[in-house]
């Protein structure tokens, strides 16, 4: 089966501190794309950082930055100096099917940040 | 300004109805989604479709139906099949084209179905 795990229900951070989001995957393919989506309390669903696995840099978006691991299927999230805003669920995704392309999700990581 | 809008934005109903949730969007995806999401299962795919008048089953369809019959809307029929269906409903499309922007979903803000 297509799975994307995330083992951490809950994470805390205290604000300006680092913290990291860890997710790890199932898959055969040897192409694909992996995503970490944020979901605020007002439930709207953002796009937070993007990696296509063929790149072997990590992907960064300003404080958000990954660790993409193809070998180990590990594709952890850090946030660098943590913000209030940054309080939300966090779902790891990915991208599986070939041309159907449909995206499965992890079951999230619930982020609070500390003042 | 492009983007998916779902309605109702909540929406109740008695158990032995059906219910369609609307999903519009604006900027000529291809491809569009219906996911639901429940209290710690993050978010399971339930139909999804590639190109007008044809769509797929996700992962659970059962009790569910939607069409295609235009390019920027995806409506979603909860039927009295549905065992458990009070749950938050996201509809999403995506752009299959190869630019780099591809492959990303677009959220809809979401849909809240309770069954009384």
């Amino acid at each position: 089966a297509q799975t994307v795990t995330q083992s951490q229900p809950e994470m805390s951070v205290q604000e300006a501190e680092t913290v990291t989001l860890s997710c790890t995957y199932d898959t055969s393919e040897s192409d694909y794309y992996l995503f970490w989506y944020k979901q605020p309390p007002s439930r709207q669903m953002i796009l937070v950082i993007r990696q296509e696995a063929y790149k072997q840099q990590n992907a960064t978006e300003n404080r958000f930055s990954v660790n993409f691991q193809k070998a180990a299927k590990s594709f952890s999230l850090k946030i660098s100096d943590s913000q209030l805003g940054d309080a939300a669920m966090y779902f790891c995704a990915r991208i599986y099917g070939g041309a159907t392309n449909k995206l499965i999700f992890g079951t999230g990581t619930l982020l609070a940040v500390q003042p | 300004d492009g983007g998916i809008t779902q309605s109702p934005k909540y929406l109740f109903r008695k158990e032995g109805q059906n219910v369609t949730l609307s999903c519009e969007q604006n900027l000529n995806h291809d491809a569009m989604y219906w996911y639901r999401q429940d209290p710690g299962q993050g978010l399971r795919l339930i139909y999804y479709s590639q190109i007008v008048n044809d769509f797929q089953k996700g992962d659970i369809a059962e009790g569910y139906s939607v069409s295609r019959e235009k390019k920027e809307s995806f409506p979603l029929t909860v039927t009295s099949a549905q065992k458990n269906p009070t749950a938050f409903y996201l509809c999403a499309s995506r752009d299959r084209g190869r630019w780099s922007g591809a492959n990303v979903l677009t959220f809809g803000a979401g849909s809240r179905l309770t069954v009384l």
